[in-house]
């Protein structure tokens, strides 16, 4: 069966620190990926997306960016942090032309101090 | 333009009574369309979808919602609500044009009384 990790759970950080979010899905090969924030009552917000390894499309330019590196593996990164990076980030896989809906892991909750 | 409306941003129940949440999509063209259930600081979990078989889908957790073309609906419903229900609710749509791009309505945060 197919899975999804993503780490940390929770995470403080200070304004100006990197950061490294990391999502790994097991048990199926190629598939799409997403990155999400959730902002304070606030909708989702699809930040990165990757439709294969080294491939990555950002939907809204902003402080960060994200990696590929290994075809199951979805890396979220920024150099510096601002506030208003805090939010909840979650993390999603999909299959390739499939009428079923996403897979999300279980969120990492940011707060940018 | 295609969108994805949640009516109500919150609806509160008692337990025991009926849920509805209401979710409007526009688009001329066909849609698959998802609920996914979130808890506090949880990811998101599918509830039910559609994807162009029976109008009226069944869910997990007592959970169902019909699709009606001519209203452009999803409306997700349960009879009776349980303290557990208490979430957030997302009305989320991929359309046919859209590859695996899914839209997420606004939410709705449904809140159980006992």
């Amino acid at each position: 069966s197919q899975t999804i990790h993503q780490w940390p759970a929770t995470l403080v950080q200070p304004v100006g620190s990197p950061l490294s979010l990391e999502c790994t899905v097991e048990g199926t090969s190629n598939p799409n990926l997403y990155w999400y924030r959730q902002a304070a009552g606030r909708g989702l917000q699809l930040l990165f997306y990757s439709v294969g390894i080294g491939q990555i499309s950002s939907e809204v330019p902003q402080n960060l960016s994200a990696s590929r590196p290994q075809d199951r593996q979805f890396i979220l990164s920024s150099k510096k942090l601002l506030l208003s990076d805090s939010g909840f980030y979650l993390c999603a896989w999909s299959n390739h032309g499939s009428n079923y809906g996403y897979t999300f892991g279980s969120g990492t909750r940011l707060t940018v101090v | 333009a295609q969108s994805v409306t949640q009516l109500d941003s919150h609806v509160s129940v008692s337990e025991g009574t009926p849920v509805l949440l209401r979710c409007n999509y526009s688009s001329s063209y066909s849609p698959s369309l998802f609920w996914y259930v979130q808890h506090p600081n949880k990811g998101l979990q599918l509830l039910l979808k559609y994807t162009s078989a029976a109008t009226l889908v069944k869910g997990i957790n007592g959970f169902e919602a019909e699709f009606k073309k001519s209203e452009t609906s999803f409306h997700l419903t349960k009879p009776s609500a349980h303290m557990s229900d208490a979430a957030e609710y997302f009305c989320v749509v991929r359309w046919d044009n859209a590859g695996n791009m899914l839209t997420f309505g606004g939410g709705t945060r449904l809140m159980v009384k006992p």
